[in-house]
């Protein structure tokens, strides 16, 4: 079966600084990856997906991804932190069968 | 466009009361799901439909937990005998299928609290 984890359930970074957050699947054919952001009392919202045969993928707010598949990676970053990115962040996965299946978050602040 | 709609936005309730709660999907998308999420917690699927098929039920947490769609339209979540540890937010997403890099589009969900 499909499975996502996110390494460390809470970040920490300063205003201005790199954003980085990890997310590893396990499949040995590569699912299809989305990143999702939640802010408070919000559903959530897609900031960026995978397109095959990409290795660095673009999202909203300055977001970008990066597809590794000998790391098994797809992990989250941004040049330069704002406070408005304060946030949980969900990395999942979608295989054929139209299953999803969501990492357990991690949950970014940002320190003015 | 519009997105999915879910209501109630909030409902609060008596311990052993019945809920309902109500999901309107984006047009045209064949799949809707359930999730339910705990404070502070990840996603924790709970249901899916795809067109007419059968539903995947195999998260619903017991036979308390039910859900039903009418076609491609509005779904319900329905909770009988509610406890206290139902007390969550119940998430709503809905995508096309056909193609498989389709995301999920996700409503703000209905907070539920069990008193």
């Amino acid at each position: 079966a499909q499975s996502v984890t996110q390494l460390g359930s809470h970040v920490s970074v300063s205003e201005g600084a790199l954003v980085l957050l990890r997310c590893n699947y396990s499949s040995s054919v590569p699912p299809y990856l989305f990143w999702y952001v939640q802010y408070p009392n919000q559903g959530l919202q897609l900031l960026l997906k995978y397109t095959t045969g990409a290795t660095l993928v673009k999202g909203i707010n300055g977001f970008e991804a990066e597809f590794k598949k000998s790391e098994t990676s797809f992990h989250l970053t941004k040049p330069s932190a704002h406070m408005s990115d304060a946030a949980e962040y969900f990395c999942a996965a979608r295989n054929t069968g139209n299953q999803f299946y969501f990492g357990t978050g991690t949950s970014l602040t940002v320190i003015p | 466009g519009a997105g999915v709609s879910q209501s109630p936005s909030n409902k609060v309730t008596e311990k052993g009361k019945d809920v309902e709660l109500r999901c309107d999907p984006i047009s045209g998308h064949t799949a809707l799901y359930w999730y339910r999420q705990r404070l502070g917690q990840g996603l924790e699927f709970l249901i899916y439909f795809q067109g007419n098929s059968a539903p995947d039920k195999s998260g619903l947490p017991s036979d308390r937990f039910s859900a039903e769609r009418t076609g491609e339209s509005v779904s319900t979540l329905t909770i009988q005998r509610t406890q206290q540890e139902d007390s969550a937010v119940y998430l709503c997403a809905s995508s096309l299928l056909g193609t498989v890099n389709q995301p999920q589009h996700f409503g703000d969900g209905t907070r539920l609290s069990i008193l």
